[in-house]
Formats: C-alpha cells, sequence, structure tokens
C-alpha cells in the first residue's frame, strides 16, 4: 500500500457544486495531515491542517478517520478560483526520520 | 519579502553539464528541503537538512549533492546532468518544533535538460 493514495481525479465540477476528495495513508503511526493546493505551475501552499475532531474553514471542511486511516477535504459552492491540484499531505514518524509525504494530487476544475 | 526563494527560476542545459539552484528562507525555520516534480507532477523529498544537517537523504543519486552553509541556506548541486533529472525542483523549510510542522516551499526551478 502506497504511503498516501488520493483519489485519481480529474474532477469537474459546475460553479457552486460541492465536491470531495479522499485520502488514504498507510503509516498507522502518523500524527499530522494537511491538504495542500498547488495551482498550475506553481508551489504548493498550505490549505489547512486536519484536526482529528474535524475542521472547516470557510466553504471548505476537513475530516480524520484514525480508525480507517483516511481524510477527506469537502468543498462547497465551488468558485472558478478553486480550480487548482490538492495535496493530501501526510507524516512519516520516527525521530530524524520524520518527514511530509505528499500524495499525488487530484485536479479539480470548477467551471462557469 | 519572499520567504523562500530560489534561483534561477528556469534552468536550461546539455546533458552532461554541473548546475547548482540556491534557496534562501528568512522565516527563521531550523529545515529546510529539496523536492522534486517529475513530470507527472509527483512531488518527491529529495533531503532535508536540520540546523544545518542532513537528516533525510531519500536514495537520490550521489550526483545531486546539497550544501547548507547555514540555517537559511540550502544550495543543490548537480553533476552530468541527465536527461531524466529535467524536473521541477522545489526548495521548503518549515519549523521542526512546531506541533503541526507546516512546509513553506519556493516557487521552483523548472530544469530542462537537453
Amino acid at each position: 500500500r502506497k504511503e498516501v493514495e488520493q483519489d485519481p481525479g480529474p474532477f469537474n465540477v459546475p460553479e457552486g457544486a460541492t465536491v470531495a476528495f479522499n485520502c488514504t495513508y498507510s503509516n498507522s503511526a502518523s500524527q499530522s495531515f494537511f491538504w495542500y493546493r498547488q495551482d498550475c505551475r506553481k508551489e504548493p501552499k498550505l490549505l489547512m491542517s486536519v484536526y482529528s475532531s474535524g475542521n472547516e474553514d470557510g466553504r471548505f471542511t476537513a475530516q480524520l478517520n484514525r480508525a480507517s486511516q483516511y481524510i477527506s477535504l469537502l468543498i462547497r459552492d465551488s468558485k472558478l478560483s478553486d480550480s487548482a491540484t490538492y495535496l493530501c499531505v501526510v507524516n512519516r514518524p520516527g525521530g530524524s526520520n520524520y518527514k511530509l509525504t505528499f500524495g499525488k494530487g487530484t485536479l479539480l476544475t470548477v467551471n462557469p | 519579502d519572499t520567504a523562500v526563494s530560489q534561483t534561477p527560476k528556469y534552468l536550461v542545459t546539455q546533458m552532461g553539464n554541473d548546475k547548482s539552484i540556491k534557496c534562501e528562507q528568512n522565516l527563521g525555520h531550523d529545515t529546510m528541503y529539496w523536492y522534486k516534480q517529475d513530470s507527472k507532477k509527483f512531488l518527491k523529498i529529495m533531503f532535508s537538512y536540520n540546523n544545518k544537517e542532513l537528516i533525510i537523504n531519500e536514495t537520490v543519486p550521489n550526483r545531486f549533492s546539497p550544501k547548507s552553509p547555514d540555517k537559511a541556506h540550502l544550495n543543490l548541486h548537480i553533476n552530468s546532468l541527465e536527461l531524466g533529472d529535467s524536473a521541477v525542483y522545489f526548495c521548503a523549510s518549515s519549523n521542526r518544533r512546531e506541533v503541526n510542522e507546516k512546509l513553506f516551499f519556493g516557487s521552483g526551478t523548472q530544469l530542462s535538460v537537453l
């Protein structure tokens, strides 16, 4: 099983739609989870951290299910500007070997 | 004002050449990274330095040599460039002491090996 696996996408949705992305991770000892966003030909930028109890930031909601080792991102009322690649990021704990591992990303296109 | 800056933005070179990419961060972070993003857009860690010490080396060929003269700088030197080295290279930094460590990326260096 890959360390971090995401929906392959791409997702094409109309403006105003609700869209959800899923991500699974393999290391049950992982403690930190994030969603990053990457626009075309740009660097990845942090969208939001994912907390155990779930968290919301405006139109974005992130959920974590530790038992299933599963993370999700829900975007409500999609805007054209939400078009980007969404990257699921999970830490691999282990002292000096600690690292953040990126999923391959899911491409979202929001259409007018 | 740029938090993580890397140069050059574009690098076009012939096979066999040696080239360097420079990275600097002004966030006061203690850890810096090099990531490679290939044509399939997969972002993969190459190296990580914490307080100038190498802590992660992800099975990268010896032709790639990172150098960290101080906590704010991490440069990447590549010898004998190959076609397969063509990719976008991202520098990043973070603060390992944070509970939820977050990465801040530079704008990337697009390397094309001809």
